[in-house]
């Protein structure tokens, strides 16, 4: 099946700081989103973007279906963005999301 | 509803017994998938329905696992005979259609099972 990779798998940030989170893909894609995974396990769209870019508030992504990587872009991070942010693809064959394996992103005050 | 709920939050239970887990998915939607998370992973898929039949199960681990959409909207996901790495957080999804551009998919909060 697809492969796919996030990256760092680990961050601690200041808060206030920026950050970009990075998901390769290893095959076409359909659909990609971009999830937080709150403490409490509740995963949380942040986007749904399977090419382009797209902004919401502090939060953008951009998918490059062509080349298959997608980026997550955090600025001015607060700690209630920790958590793990995940990035799910659906490939062109099935409806089935296929998960990395995710960025665990501490914010500290 | 609001979202996507599943029921019961928690559910521990000893090896070998049986389970349901249950999805009311987000109203509307068609579409409804079953995914898997261990600990320090990401969800794997299970099982997805279109309406009510099982358009994809080809993420089942065995033939202990079986979901069921009978009217198109609530599923239930039934586990046999379980055993203690069935342990897991079982989470269901649903999106409005599987057409491209309108498959966004929409996550409950999750089934923790515990099996002892």
């Amino acid at each position: 099946g697809i492969q796919v990779e996030q990256s760092p798998p680990d961050l601690i940030l200041q808060e206030g700081a920026n950050s970009t989170l990075r998901c390769n893909f290893s095959d076409s894609v359909n659909n990609l989103q971009w999830f937080h995974q709150n403490p409490w396990g509740q995963l949380i769209n942040l986007f749904y973007i399977p090419s382009g870019t797209k902004q919401n508030g502090r939060l953008s992504a951009t998918t490059v279906a062509t080349e298959r990587y997608s980026l997550l872009y955090i600025s001015s991070s607060q700690t209630t963005d920790s958590g793990v942010y995940f990035c799910a693809v659906e490939m062109n064959t099935g409806n089935q999301f296929y998960f990395g394996t995710g960025t665990s992103l501490t914010v500290i005050p | 509803g609001a979202g996507v709920s599943q029921t019961p939050s928690n559910k521990v239970t000893e090896k070998g017994k049986y389970v349901e887990l249950r999805c009311d998915p987000i109203s509307g939607h068609t579409a409804l998938y079953w995914y898997r998370q261990s600990l320090g992973q990401g969800p794997e898929f299970l099982i997805y329905f279109q309406g009510t039949g099982a358009a994809d199960d080809s993420g089942l681990p065995n033939d202990r696992f079986f979901a069921v959409r009978p009217e198109g909207s609530v599923s239930t996901l039934k586990i046999q005979r379980t055993e203690r790495g069935d342990s897991a957080v079982y989470l269901c999804a649903s999106s409005l259609t599987v057409a491209a551009g309108v498959d966004e998919q929409f996550f409950g909060p999750g089934t923790r099972l515990t099996v002892l």
